[in-house]
């Protein structure tokens, strides 16, 4: 079974743009869940997607949203892109509504200059 | 809310030998599940054991075993046996066993231990 696919692996983009990244869970899984790793911050919960339906949200602001498909892929959108939102974004995918394992892509590397 | 905390910001030891990464967590739930994670220089996080707090055994996967402290919230994660191959940062996790509460469904992490086998 495949695992995790995130798209695209690494991206460049300037201070004020926006972006849109994407992630397709494991074949099955229904909840996706998106973190966002900095060395400085670690690692942070952003949101969680199960069925389409956002059930949690992280701190982070207005900027940062997402959006899950009826095939369970997710897609997160940051926009007016600062400095600080380089970092390596990871997705998660669990297969039902009370799991607890989460399994992880491989990550998008998000580098605003 | 919830915290996990790694006090060891880095580890080493040598191949074969046994090594024991630290984690402490703090919360006011009872039912909760605990993870550890790996992440290699890949960035790739792999899953390498998870504990039900529920459960009062130790889980134990192949090489890797923890020991659960429920009452003094303590995680620890023992390597036996290390091999090159298990170098890599690793990450202890707290999740919620509470459906509709604020913390479930997501996964709060320690600021992680970078593990360095030498041969």
């Amino acid at each position: 079974k495949a695992g995790v696919t995130q798209t695209p692996r690494y991206l460049i983009k300037t201070r004020g743009q926006q972006v849109t990244l994407s992630c397709s869970p494991i074949s099955g899984h229904r909840s996706v869940s998106w973190y966002q790793q900095t060395p400085g911050q670690g690692l942070q919960f952003l949101f969680e997607y199960f069925s389409e339906t956002q059930r949690n949200k992280g701190n982070f602001p207005g900027r940062f949203s997402g959006r899950q498909f009826s095939n369970s892929r997710s897609e997160m959108n940051v926009s007016t892109l600062e400095l600080g939102d380089s970092a390596l974004y990871l997705c998660a995918s669990s297969w039902g509504q009370a799991a607890y394992e989460q399994y992880f892509g491989p990550g998008t590397r998000l580098t605003v200059t | 809310a919830q915290t996990v905390t790694q006090s060891q910001p880095e580890m080493s030891v040598q191949e074969a030998e046994t090594v024991t990464l630290s984690c402490t967590y703090d919360t006011s739930e009872s039912d909760y599940y605990l993870f550890w994670y790996k992440q290699p220089p890949s960035r790739q996080m792999i899953l390498v054991i998870r504990q039900e707090a529920y459960k009062q055994q130790n889980a134990t996967e192949n090489r890797f075993s923890v020991n659960f402290q429920k009452a003094a919230k303590s995680f620890s994660l023992k390597i036996s046996d290390s091999q090159l191959g298990d170098a890599a940062m690793y990450f202890c996790a707290y999740r919620s066993a509470y459906p509709g509460g604020t913390s479930y469904g997501k996964l709060t992490f320690g600021q992680g231990t970078i593990l360095t086998v030498h041969p």
